[in-house]
């Protein structure tokens, strides 16, 4: 069972750089969300879509961009990476975006940036 | 808004210690509440949840009871094992408006278990 997928695992960029980071899940949710991981500050979120077609902002989601592709795939965009985004970045999904759905996670992307 | 807060770690406890770890939420309504436990170099795994008031969650000898009266969902196990070591995150998702369905999450409890 692949269940959320993230690509890549590891990746370091040099300041200004951009990138792409990848997520697939297998479970046909309808919802996927964006977390950063800091140290001493849980997990807090980027960007969610509810559903295919539509993305929204969350805590902090000032440097992202995100595209939902399709049903199965939310990737994350960092234009211009700074070393403020140095952190371990996990997705999600859920079957729907409700009070009463867990989520269910990636295995991670850490990303640093120098 | 809403919040979650967690005790402070890092855990050590011996083998077939009691374990508990407290959590207790600010939050609008009646949220749910969940933990999730995350193992090194991994992403984050339901543990257990509970969705009202009084309803306890239960797996792999973890146990949390949704207590409304004192905003809390602690969790606790009888025995712990090496294996139980790992970070244990106390969440919430909201239950109004445009954030129902997102999770706060509280910063983590970091438990080693020593054989």
């Amino acid at each position: 069972n692949a269940g959320v997928t993230q690509t890549p695992k590891f990746q370091v960029l040099k300041t200004g750089q951009s990138m792409t980071l990848q997520c697939a899940q297998d479970m046909n949710h309808n919802s996927m969300y964006w977390y950063r991981q800091d140290p001493g500050m849980g997990l807090r979120l980027i960007y969610y879509s509810a559903s295919e077609g539509t993305t929204d902002k969350g805590e902090v989601p000032n440097g992202y961009n995100v595209s939902r592709l399709n049903k199965r795939e939310f990737s994350l965009r960092l234009e211009s990476a700074a070393p403020s985004q140095t952190s371990v970045y996990f997705c999600a999904s859920s079957e729907q975006r409700a009070r009463n759905q867990p989520q269910h996670f990636g295995d991670g992307t850490r990303l640093s940036i120098l | 808004g809403d919040s979650v807060t967690q005790m402070e770690g890092p855990v050590t406890l011996s083998e077939e210690a009691f374990l508990t770890i407290n959590c207790t939420y600010t939050a609008t309504g009646y949220p749910s509440l969940f933990w999730y436990v995350q193992y090194p170099g991994e992403g984050l795994q339901l543990l257990l949840k509970a969705t009202k008031a009084d309803d306890k969650g239960s797996n792999k000898g973890f146990e949390a009871t949704y207590r409304k009266e004192t905003t809390s969902f602690h969790l606790e196990k009888g025995s712990v094992q090496v294996s139980d070591s790992a970070v244990y995150f106390c969440a919430l998702s909201e239950a109004y408006g445009g954030s129902q369905g997102n999770l706060i999450f509280g910063k983590g409890t970091k438990l080693s278990v020593k054989p």
